[in-house]
Order: structure tokens, then sequence, then C-alpha cells
């Protein structure tokens, strides 16, 4: 059974902190996505990974990085969190080549106060 | 750049009732993908449609692919409570290395009062 599964259901950090969500699957899939869910506004590309080390900026990486050392993790980087960066957090895989369906995890509700 | 446009944002009906909710694309899709969101969850793949005018049908959800490959919707007959939480539709991105990203549209929240 396909799994996707983030490190933290929820998250509370500081203005300030340099904060790690992290991201394992275990399809052996080369994708891998860190998207941004807010209300109204839908699900927005942060990164993106399709293969190790190799990383691309999606709609919105301003004051994001990620890391892919493994195959299996990807791990998005919050530099210098700020209230702005409040949101639900979604991580997701897939398979490379021809229209294939994305699996996601369980995601991680950030609040930086 | 590519815009996935999904009307309503929000749909309130009673148990029983009909639902529907439209995807538009900015530009042509290869396929469109469903996804389903209940509330606390995280998305969940419903369906793919990769045919121009592709109809399929997953018990009381109909899924529509629009003949330019522009258009999309999904209608739920005679709802159920299990039926609330956020449908999403999203497209492939064009052009570069697309590697599956999707364009996700904004979601329509849907709640059944039962």
């Amino acid at each position: 059974d396909v799994k996707v599964t983030q490190s933290s259901r929820y998250l509370v950090k500081r203005t300030g902190e340099k904060v790690f969500l992290e991201c394992v699957q275990d399809m052996d899939h080369e994708n891998m996505f860190w998207y941004r869910q807010d209300p109204g506004l839908g699900l927005r590309l942060i990164y993106f990974s399709y293969d190790v080390k190799m990383k691309e900026k999606g709609d919105i990486p301003e004051g994001y990085s990620v890391s892919r050392e493994k195959k299996e993790r990807f791990s998005l980087i919050l530099e210098s969190a700020s209230t702005n960066q409040t949101s639900m957090y979604l991580c997701a895989s897939s398979l490379t080549g021809g229209p294939t369906e994305a699996f996601f995890g369980q995601g991680t509700r950030l609040t930086v106060v | 750049g590519q815009q996935v446009m999904q009307i309503p944002q929000y749909q309130h009906v009673q148990e029983g009732e009909d639902f529907t909710t439209y995807c538009n694309s900015s530009t042509t899709l290869s396929n469109i993908q469903w996804y389903k969101q209940r509330p606390g969850g995280h998305p969940v793949f419903l369906i793919q449609l990769v045919k121009s005018g592709e109809v399929k049908k997953q018990k009381r959800l109909t899924f529509q692919f629009g003949e330019a490959k522009k258009n999309s919707s999904l209608h739920i007959t005679a709802t159920q409570t299990t039926d609330v939480g956020t449908y999403f539709c999203a497209g492939p991105r064009a052009g570069g290395t697309s590697y599956g990203k999707l364009t996700f549209g904004q979601g329509t929240i849907l709640t059944v009062h039962p």
C-alpha cells in the first residue's frame, strides 16, 4: 500500500526560527513535491524534485529551500520562519512518465507565532 | 502561466440533492485529474480523464472531460453526508521538465446538510 509520511501533523514555531518539514515515501517514486494549502487558493507548488539532489522551484519558492539526499526523503526548509508562512504543508509523490496520480501525505499544519 | 479555475468555491446542499463543480483551464490539457479532500484530511486521487469528451462514472459520481480538453466537471447525484469535503481538479503543467507537476484548481468545498 502506497504511503507518504510527513514527520509532524502539527507544528508551532517562533518567528525567525529555522524549520524543517520532513517527508518520506515508500513507493520508490522519482517525483516528490511540496505544496502549500491556504483557504481559497488551492494547492500551490513550492518546490519539486524529480531525482535525488535535483530540485526545481515551483510557484512560490521564496523563503523556502529543499533537500533531497535520498530518493525516499524530501525535506522542506523554512530558513527564517515568518507569520505569513503559517499554513498547511502537503508533501506528495508520483511516478515519472505519463499521466500519473499524486499521492499525498497527511499534511503538516504549521503555525508561526 | 497556466491557470486552472474551479467554480463554485462553496456549495451547500441538502442531502439527496445533486452537486456539480466545474473546472476550466487556460490551456489545453493532456489529461485532468480529480481529487477529494475530506475535512482534516489530505487530497486523495479519484480519477483521471485522458480522452476528449470522455465520461467516466464511479457510483454516484460522473466525471466529464470537455471536447476541447480545456474544461471538466464532476457531478454527484443524490449527495450523501459522506460526500462532504473539498473537490480539486488538477491538470499537468505544459512544457519543460513537467515530470508530473500539476496545477490545481482552487477547489470546491461541499457541505451536505442532513
